[in-house]
């Protein structure tokens, strides 16, 4: 069965206490991998697309990296304004839809 | 600028009663979805659909339906809403690349 697990699922940091995320997968074809941003009370908040292993893709204070089997969200100096669930979701081979893992709560402290 | 609304942002209803949330989109995007959040399940799948007349289950599509008779709208009918069905739903579309974007959400309680 494909599987989408993200740890911590909650992670407190200080400002400017850089730290990563992570999303492993066990999927039978990957074809992407997304990472969103959800704030309270909204939606889900597009941040980036890795399609393929070695890939990395950077906005501001982070940067997300894809591994055969797992994808990390690095945050750089994180500022109270990044606090948010980050969630990372997968693209599945042969479907036009993702499955997404349960997301990890952050919160920076001033 | 293109959007993606809901409406309502948020419901109450008595169990047994049929609901429909409303989901408009203005990307002019094939694919459309619905997804349920609830704590210590994150997001999950019930409906979605490629294009006008298609439509297709999720992972949890029982006791809800979707119908597509244009590009821009997807409403979600929930037949006859149980309490399990409490909620918040989200309607999200995307061109072929799958990048999605989302709604705002509706909070959906079942008396």
């Amino acid at each position: 069965e494909d599987q989408v697990t993200q740890s911590p699922e909650a992670l407190r940091l200080q400002e400017g206490e850089s730290s990563s995320l992570n999303c492993s997968y066990t999927v039978s074809g990957l074809r992407g991998l997304f990472w969103y941003r959800q704030d309270p009370g909204k939606g889900p908040e597009f941040l980036f697309t890795l399609y393929s292993a070695g890939e990395e893709k950077e906005k501001e204070r982070l940067k997300a990296t894809l591994t055969k089997k797992e994808s990390f969200l690095h945050i750089t100096a994180p500022k109270p304004e990044d606090s948010a669930t980050y969630l990372c979701a997968v693209w599945l081979q042969g479907a036009q839809k993702l499955v997404f893992g349960q997301g990890t709560r952050l919160t920076i402290n001033p | 600028d293109a959007e993606i609304t809901q409406s309502p942002r948020h419901k109450i209803t008595e169990t047994g009663r049929q609901v429909t949330l409303a989901c408009h989109q203005t990307w002019n995007h094939n694919n459309m979805f619905w997804y349920r959040q609830d704590l210590g399940h994150g997001l999950r799948l019930i409906h979605y659909s490629y294009g006008v007349q298609d439509t297709n289950k999720g992972e949890v599509s029982d006791g809800y339906s979707v119908s597509r008779s244009n590009t821009e709208d997807l409403p979600l009918t929930l037949e006859s809403a149980a309490s399990s069905q409490t909620s918040v739903y989200f309607c999200a579309s995307s061109a072929t690349n799958n990048e999605q974007f989302f709604g705002p959400g509706t909070r959906l309680t079942v008396l």
